[in-house]
């Protein structure tokens, strides 16, 4: 069955500085992944995604990710944080449904 | 396109009445999925739907939760009797195949 951990529940990063948000999946065949981010009382937007192919991908807001097979990772990062950055985010995998982590939290201190 | 829409955004009703959220899908897509999101339980899939059939509603917590897809553009969910402990924000999505799901910006439900 596939599953997807996000090990860090809530992360606090000061404005400006890089960010990395760790997850890891369990899957048994190439996964398709996803990121998906949450600002308070929205609903999910999707950050990026990887099918195949190149294994850093880009995506909106300066968020990139990097598939890494042999960890069974999809880290996301980006190199300087922005306030407007404070959300939930989730990342996921889909075989036919959509498996999501329990997502972290992130706050952004001045 | 105009995404997915859900009605009514915000709903505040009495325990024991009747509740319907409704979504209507990205033109398209062939899966639909439900969501429920809670602060103790984060985010939950309660139900979806391929090609308007339910697949998988292992999610759905008890009898009375239920949903159907009469149609490729149009779904609801209906609690009945509704409970305080139902109180939540339910969200409706949707996709073509394995691409990217799209959410609806969901509807909050309080049931007093």
């Amino acid at each position: 069955a596939q599953s997807v951990t996000q090990p860090d529940i809530h992360i606090t990063v000061s404005e400006g500085a890089s960010l990395e948000l760790r997850c890891n999946y369990s899957y048994g065949a190439t996964p398709y992944l996803f990121w998906y981010v949450q600002s308070p009382g929205q609903g999910l937007q999707l950050l990026l995604k990887y099918f195949s192919g190149d294994t850093l991908v880009q995506g909106i807001k300066g968020f990139e990710a990097e598939f890494k097979r042999s960890q069974s990772s999809f880290n996301l990062r980006k190199p300087s944080v922005h306030w407007s950055d404070a959300a939930e985010y989730f990342c996921a995998v889909v075989r036919e449904k959509l498996t999501f982590g329990t997502g972290t939290r992130l706050t952004i201190i001045p | 396109d105009a995404g997915v829409i859900q009605s009514p955004r915000h709903e505040v009703t009495e325990m024991g009445q009747e509740v319907t959220l409704r979504c209507k899908p990205i033109s398209g897509h062939d899966y639909l999925f439900w969501y429920r999101q809670t602060m103790m339980r984060g985010l939950e899939l309660l139900i979806y739907f391929n090609n308007n059939v339910p697949i998988d509603d292992s999610g759905m917590p008890e009898d009375r939760f239920s949903a159907k897809m009469p149609n490729a553009s149009f779904s609801t969910l209906k609690i009945q009797p509704s409970e305080p402990r139902d109180s939540a924000v339910y969200f409706c999505a949707s996709r073509r195949d394995r691409d990217e799901q799209f959410f609806g910006p969901g509807t909050r439900l309080t049931v007093l």
